[in-house]
């Protein structure tokens, strides 16, 4: 299964399938990039980064891919499970006098159907 | 155990009064921050501290105060002049190396407050 990000904020899929959330970033200035996990009522958790050098890069059954000449951040999740099952949020990153700040996407809804 | 602790997990306020809520990590940090979140949207940032007694405004910093006198602590006061202060507060850490603040940040479990 697969979002569009802001104008798909759901993604329904089936467990074993793989998942793909998408998220348009705003900052071309922009130079690294993190994807968050949120379950419901918690905090939001670090899944996965990459920096603007890179254009992929994998973790345990979770791959990012960035695309930066249309400015697309991809994660993939290989053999979703229902735990799996919560908010995706993509940040991004860019340098300002004061020091670095991470702005974030507003979330995709990933739910994983036994 | 290592981590980023707020309390309390659950608050309820009456309108006009002010509130704090705290955030205190062992991670060692020098950076800490405070977003707020609204049912089914992202983060918006509310005020941040690269350091210690200092700290920068955020995108939504109206209504709401902080101070920054230990490393460990970054409390977050809901003012009477917040408007709408019902939201899920998160607060959020990370480390300096090189003298740059590094941009993962680390989050707590979150704090939700009601205006009843």
């Amino acid at each position: 299964g697969e979002s569009v990000g802001l104008h798909l904020p759901t993604l329904s899929v089936q467990e074993g399938d793989n998942s793909i959330i998408n998220c348009a970033y705003s900052n071309s200035a922009s130079d690294y990039f993190i994807w968050y996990k949120q379950e419901s009522g918690k905090g939001p958790q670090f899944i996965i980064d990459i920096r603007s050098n890179m254009d992929k890069r994998q973790g345990q059954r979770v791959t990012v891919l960035l695309n930066k000449t249309v400015k697309h951040l991809s994660l993939q999740i290989a053999a979703t499970q229902p735990g799996d099952s919560a908010v995706y949020f993509c940040a991004e990153s860019y340098k300002e006098t004061s020091g670095s700040r991470l702005t974030f996407g507003e979330g995709t809804q990933l739910t994983v159907n036994p | 155990d290592g981590g980023i602790t707020q309390s309390p997990k659950y608050l309820f306020r009456k309108e006009g009064q002010n509130v704090t809520l705290s955030c205190e990590q062992n991670l060692n940090h020098d950076a800490m921050y405070w977003y707020r979140q609204d049912p089914g949207q992202g983060l918006r940032l509310i005020y941040y501290s690269q350091i210690v007694n200092d700290f920068q405004k955020g995108d939504i910093a109206e209504g709401y105060s902080v101070s920054r006198e230990k490393k460990e602590s970054f409390p977050l006061t809901v003012t009477s002049a917040q408007k709408n202060p019902t939201a899920f507060y998160l607060c959020a850490s990370s480390r300096r190396t090189g003298g740059r603040v590094t941009d993962t940040q680390y989050f707590g479990p979150g704090t939700r407050l009601t205006v009843l």
